[in-house]
């Protein structure tokens, strides 16, 4: 498509419940990176793929989170047993390369809005 | 490790005034640096980078930044501002050696005030 593609836009939950958030990156994008926004902390890293790489899982902030990326394309997100302070917008990326490249030039998606009741 | 500092949370500035957004990064080398803009509801998008060469980078929008190695900073400036600029701003710096993600700043948002 013509940019990375995120679905739902919105997603309200019950704590304890798991949800799945989608990413569709830009044709052709090797690269893809999930990010989670909170109010007031900026972008936080989560898990970088790169091809058929093993992903880069250092951001993930507890064993509750987990994500796959099938095909070198499509991603999903998956958070287990939700908690209140998973609420947050959750931002998909893509890039052309991710290694040893000559910039970062990341394209987001418009993010996922987490809220977790 | 890198880091992005914005030492702004908010600032206001009135239509047609000039703007500059502070950014300073913590990195043992030059880095990749970016800065990206969030509309209400948006993603990011990206304005402007600095990769090499000029540190005076030009952007997209009107948007200007510069690249001061001595003082580590990257701030963004526009010379007038319009009501549209008002957004939340974030610096971003990437690592040249290796693969790495890019580290945000915690972002500036702008608001124009008419």
């Amino acid at each position: 498509g013509a940019g990375v593609s995120q679905s739902p836009s919105n997603k309200v939950t019950e704590k304890g419940k798991d949800v799945e958030l989608r990413c569709d990156p830009i044709s052709g994008h090797t690269a893809l990176y999930w990010y989670r926004q909170s109010l007031g902390q900026g972008l936080e890293f989560l898990i970088y793929f790169q091809g058929n790489s093993a992903p880069d899982k250092s951001g993930l902030p507890s064993d509750r989170f987990s994500a796959e990326r099938t095909g070198g394309s499509v991603s999903t997100l998956t958070i287990q047993r939700t908690q209140q302070e998973d609420s947050a917008v959750y931002l998909c990326a893509s890039s052309l390369e991710g290694v040893f490249i000559q910039g970062l030039t990341l394209y987001f998606g418009a993010g996922t809005r987490l809220s977790v009741l | 490790a890198q880091s992005v500092t914005q030492p702004d949370i908010h600032i206001t500035v009135s239509e047609g005034a000039s703007l500059e957004l502070r950014c300073n990064y913590s990195y043992g080398a030059t880095p990749y640096l970016f800065w990206y803009v969030q509309s209400p509801g948006q993603g990011l998008q990206l304005l402007l980078k600095y990769f090499s060469g000029d540190t005076l980078v030009q952007g997209i929008k009107g948007f200007e930044a510069e690249f001061k190695r001595s003082q580590s900073s990257f701030n963004l400036r526009k010379p007038s501002v319009h009501w549209s600029d008002a957004a939340e701003y974030f610096c971003a710096v990437g690592a040249r050696s290796g693969y790495s993600t890019l580290t945000f700043g915690k972002g500036t948002m702008l608001l124009v005030s008419p």
